[in-house]
Formats: C-alpha cells, structure tokens, sequence
C-alpha cells in the first residue's frame, strides 16, 4: 500500500479484556517495528520484524503483550488482561530491510483502558 | 539517564523566525541520527537524516550532528505556522532499534 497502515484507530477496552491491535505495511518493506507513545512521552520500543522472525523483543513491557507477524506483511500486536497503565497511542512503522535511514510510520492505534 | 535528552520546550516563535531544536546522546557508538515532525493525531513523520558528524540540509531544515560533544540539532530557517508541530529527534541502535527524545512542541504564530 501507499503507506502505513493501522486499525483501528481508535480502541476503548475494559480493564481485563484482551485487545488485538493490526498494522498493515508499506508493500515492500521487510522489517517492521512497533512503538508505544504514552501521553506526553516520546517513543518507546516494543518489538522488531525482519520477516516473520522477531530478532528483538526486548521492548515488551510484560508477558500480557505478544506480537506475530505471518507472510512477512501484516502484524498483529496482542495485549491480554489490559490494564489501564496499557492506554497509550500504539505506532507501527516500517523500513527496507533494516534501516539506518528512518522508518515510515502508521498513524496508531489509541488504546483506552477503562 | 536516558540515552537521548531533548529540550522539552514549549517553544513559541513568531513567524519568519529561525528556529533550533536540540538533542543530546549519551553512547559514542551511535551513528545515525534522525528528525521526525509529528502533528497531533498523527504519526512521526522523518524530516530527514544524518550520519555521523557534520550538516545537511533540506530547504528550509538542516540537521547537524556534532559527535565530540555528542550533540544533535535542527534548524528550520523562516519558520512557517506549518511548522507547528513536535519535533522528535531518534538515533539508530544496531538490530533495527531506534531511541527517541521525548520531543519539542513547537508553535510558530503569523
């Protein structure tokens, strides 16, 4: 596609509930990244593709988030039993293999936990 | 400490003024430095990227890196309220990662 592209846009889950949370990539583009933007904050790491393979998950913040990407395309990033400290706006973003030179990113997810 | 630092701001100029946003790192290692605007609402979008040390610039925006004192910033020369908007400065780890400042929100009133 054109761009970057995540759904929904726009999430409001009870405390407790699992969410699913997509991105959909530029066509092309072998690695994918996720990032959490919490109010206020700058970006923080969650997890890195290149192809379906995760090199590096160092980011997730618990054992309630995961994320798998099938076809070297389309990711989806699972938070289960969420909390509300888990609110925040969740960025998908993507690059020709692995780039030195920045990333495309989604418009996110904005996730509400009630 | 966080591995990059950046002036918080706000920042309000009026327009036509020359702006600086500013950025500290704290790992020698690191080589690639980008700038991303980000609008409300939106995703982070790259305004451009460096390598190493010394400038680049791009119309109205140039980046510079100065690695001896490991310190990065942005200029946007006759600024235009477009422009409003955060600046996020990020460096390039090894394995895909990437480390953000918290960003800069920046106002340019007409």
């Amino acid at each position: 596609g054109a761009g970057v592209s995540q759904s929904p846009s726009n999430k409001v889950t009870e405390k407790g509930k699992d969410v699913e949370l997509r991105c959909d990539p530029i066509s092309g583009h072998t690695a994918l990244y996720w990032y959490r933007q919490s109010l206020g904050q700058g970006l923080e790491f969650l997890i890195y593709f290149q192809g379906n393979s995760a090199p590096d998950k160092s980011g997730l913040p618990s054992d309630r988030f995961s994320a798998e990407r099938t076809g070297g395309s389309v990711s989806t990033l699972t938070i289960q039993r969420t909390q509300q400290e888990d609110s925040a706006v969740y960025l998908c973003a993507s690059s020709r293999e692995q780039s030195n030179y920045g990333y495309t990113f989604g418009s996110g997810t904005r996730l509400t936990v009630v | 400490q966080k591995e990059v630092e950046q002036d918080p701001g706000p920042l309000s100029v009026p327009e036509g003024a020359i702006v600086s946003l500013n950025c500290t790192y704290s790992n020698s290692a690191f080589q690639y430095f980008m700038w991303y605007r980000q609008y409300s609402r939106k995703g982070p979008e790259l305004l451009m990227y460096t390598y190493s040390s010394g400038n680049k610039e791009d119309g109205r925006f140039t980046a510079q890196v100065d690695k001896s004192s490991k310190y990065i910033s942005l200029f946007i020369r006759d600024s235009q309220p477009s422009d409003s908007a955060t600046y996020l400065c990020a460096t390039y780890h090894n394995a895909g990662k990437s480390t953000f400042g918290d960003g800069t929100t920046l106002t340019v009133k007409p």
